[in-house]
């Protein structure tokens, strides 16, 4: 399969508790987006990198959030004292420069 | 087939006819234009996309079109099937900077059999 891959695809978890998600990207893409979705909405843009370059962050991304993409390869996204606002599906895709934009099936977050 | 703008959540079509998916964007800057479709529970799925030098692009029963003066992409869907139904969105990017893509509303398109 050669997708974007996102783990876990479902994360249930306590008020309070830290999360990770991790995504792989399609193999040689050098741009990498996190997004966030909530029922009803579409997609909203939280950060982005170029290799492993961090290059624009949203003001949605708190503090609490943080993406790394250490080697230019996979990427992921860490969430601190998870909040039950945090719920919500947590999108990744990845583009070669300029190109078509492709998304994976994401990772739902459930904050209990 | 019937056209609607993406401030009404939902487009009900008769299996068979064209479908057509209205969306206004809002960077004029934008050059290069992508529409999703989004089934339940799934990540965003490329229909077709359309830069900014051309106005209209043909897929496999998709159409695109273009028309930047007043900041205007639709999508048709041809012989529209049950499988058609889903969430589609449009999205705007400005490759030149940033390139941050931006989420229209989305509509709900349901096919009736």
């Amino acid at each position: 399969d050669t997708g974007v891959s996102q783990n876990p695809r479902h994360k249930i978890t306590k008020r309070g508790q830290n999360v990770t998600f991790r995504c792989d990207p399609i193999s040689e893409h050098n741009r990498l987006y996190w997004y966030r979705q909530t029922l009803g909405q579409g997609p909203e843009f939280l950060t982005y990198f170029q290799n492993e370059a961090q290059l624009e962050k949203s003001r949605l991304l708190s503090d609490r959030f943080s993406a790394e993409r250490p080697k230019g390869s996979f990427s992921t996204l860490e969430i601190q004292r998870t909040e039950q606002g945090d719920s919500a599906m947590y999108l990744c895709a990845s583009s070669f420069s300029g190109q078509v934009i492709y998304f994976g099936e994401g990772s739902w977050l459930t904050v209990v | 087939g019937e056209s609607v703008g993406l401030h009404l959540p939902t487009l009900s079509v008769q299996e068979g006819d064209n479908s057509i998916i209205n969306c206004a964007y809002s960077n004029s800057a934008s050059d290069y234009f992508i529409w999703y479709k989004q089934e339940s529970g799934k990540g965003p799925q490329f229909i077709i996309d359309i830069r900014s030098n051309m106005d209209k692009r043909q897929g496999q029963r998709v159409t695109v079109l273009l028309n930047k003066t007043v900041k205007h992409l639709s999508l048709q869907i041809a012989a529209t099937q049950p499988g058609d139904s889903a969430v589609y969105f449009c999205a705007e990017i400005y490759t030149g900077a940033n390139s941050k893509l931006t989420f229209g509303k989305g509509i709900t398109l349901s096919v009736r059999p």
